[in-house]
């Protein structure tokens, strides 16, 4: 099976500190995704990764940066987090039938 | 096109059928996709078809693709409480194909009444 973890379940930041989101693969995937879900809006992909150090912006990475130093560790980067960035924020990788697999999310609020 | 459209509600009574119904984008779309999602918890594949089926059964689950219309449905059979969660549709197509980027619905939240 694959397995998808993220860092934490739940995490509480106070404006301006910079915070890290750590997202990490078993299956030797090279794609990797991150994307954020607020209540009426869906999933918003934030950026995603198609190789390591290769990264391109999804529709909404303002506010946001990523780093993929190895094939199976995505990080998700909010350089001085802010109330709007209260979310929960989940990480994907790409199957062989290009199918995402999903890990079990992140709760952030940001006070 | 980045819509993928999915209405936001539907309550059934258990033991009934459930049918959740998407209008995706583009007709070029190879990868179609269902996902559900538990509360609190991230997305659980449930099935996937390709463009050039029209059905796929798997147990209680039943997928119908209608291509003209770009129309893509999920009936779940003999419906359970455990069944309450929230559905999204996703597709693939374009340059997305490439990049393995995936296109979702909002989300159908289904409750399931005992």
């Amino acid at each position: 099976d694959v397995k998808v973890t993220q860092s934490s379940r739940y995490l509480v930041k106070r404006t301006g500190e910079k915070v890290f989101l750590e997202c990490v693969q078993d299956m030797d995937h090279e794609n990797m995704f991150w994307y954020r879900q607020d209540p009426g809006l869906g999933l918003r992909l934030i950026y995603f990764s198609y190789d390591v150090k290769m990264k391109e912006k999804g529709d909404i990475p303002e506010g946001y940066s990523v780093s993929r130093e190895k094939k199976e560790r995505f990080s998700l980067i909010l350089e001085s987090a802010s109330t709007n960035q209260t979310s929960m924020y989940l990480c994907a990788t790409r199957g062989r039938y290009n199918e995402q697999f999903f890990g079990p999310g992140t709760r952030l609020t940001v006070l | 096109g980045e819509d993928v459209e999915q209405s936001l509600f539907l309550s059934v009574r258990e033991g009934d059928s459930s049918v959740i119904n998407c209008t995706y984008t583009d007709s070029s779309s190879t990868y179609l996709y269902w996902y559900k999602q538990e509360p609190g918890a991230g997305l659980q594949l449930l099935t996937y078809i390709f463009s050039n089926m029209d059905m796929k059964q798997d147990q209680r689950l039943t997928v119908l693709l209608n291509k003209k219309d770009k129309h893509l449905s999920l009936r779940i059979a003999d419906t359970q409480t455990g069944d309450s969660a929230i559905y999204f549709c996703a597709e693939m197509y374009g340059r997305g194909s490439t990049l393995g980027r995936l296109y979702f619905g909002r989300g159908t939240q289904l409750t399931v009444w005992p």
